[in-house]
């Protein structure tokens, strides 16, 4: 069957560390995949994507790899803040030729709290 | 609009009745998406538009979800009898052809359904 898994729940880091989020899936071949940040009460809000032929993509402190041989992406946030804190949704793009439309299929999300 | 925009953010439903729920998308994006989101879950897929064509409606849990974007912009979700299982946030998303970011949407902040 096909799965997303974000690799926890929740994950508890100090300011100014590194925070590492673990994105792991199973049976799906994606063109996409693309990280979402999401605060409570509030929508997904996009933050990166990288397509299956980027192994890494950068925008300030963020950082995505993807590794299609292990059907895994990983997700930093460098000097992590509190600011940082919120849920973080990983989404694999899956492009549906017979509709002619695309979806985002997500994870469960990973709770990250950034401790002062 | 600054952003994509739902209404209502909130409504508490009796099983039975039914509901309408609406987004107002990004001016001129083409593509519009509705998510379901339980309680501790990422989004799940419900239905995309392209223009005012519903070209996915793979998602829709039961012939009870209905959606319609007649004139390409506005978009309703509509739920007849609703049943407790339909608790949910419902998210909206749209989206645009971009060259750099082809799959980034733009979510709105949803509307939380309780069935009472």
């Amino acid at each position: 069957s096909q799965k997303i898994e974000q690799n926890s729940e929740a994950l508890n880091i100090q300011e100014g560390k590194t925070a590492t989020l673990t994105c792991n899936y199973t049976n799906y071949s994606p063109a996409y995949l693309q990280w979402y940040r999401q605060d409570p009460g509030r929508g997904p809000v996009f933050l990166l994507l990288i397509r299956e032929n980027e192994k890494e993509k950068r925008r300030e402190r963020l950082k995505v790899t993807f590794d299609t041989t292990l059907k895994q992406s990983l997700f930093h946030i460098t000097a992590s803040q509190p600011a940082d804190s919120a849920t973080y949704l990983c989404a694999l793009a899956l492009t549906r030729s017979g509709a002619g439309s695309y979806q985002l299929t997500f994870g469960k999300g990973t709770k990250l709290s950034v401790i002062p | 609009g600054a952003g994509v925009s739902q209404s209502p953010r909130y409504k508490v439903a009796k099983r039975g009745q039914d509901v309408a729920l609406r987004c107002d998308p990004i001016s001129g994006h083409v593509s519009l998406f509705w998510y379901q989101q339980a309680l501790g879950q990422g989004p799940e897929f419900l239905t995309y538009f392209q223009n005012e064509a519903q070209l996915d409606k793979s998602g829709l849990p039961s012939d009870r979800f209905f959606a319609e974007r007649p004139e390409g912009s506005v978009s309703t979700l509509k739920i007849q009898r609703t049943q407790q299982e339909d608790s949910a946030v419902y998210l909206c998303a749209s989206s645009q052809w971009d060259r750099a970011n082809p799959y980034e949407q733009y979510f709105g902040p949803g509307t939380r359904l309780t069935v009472t």
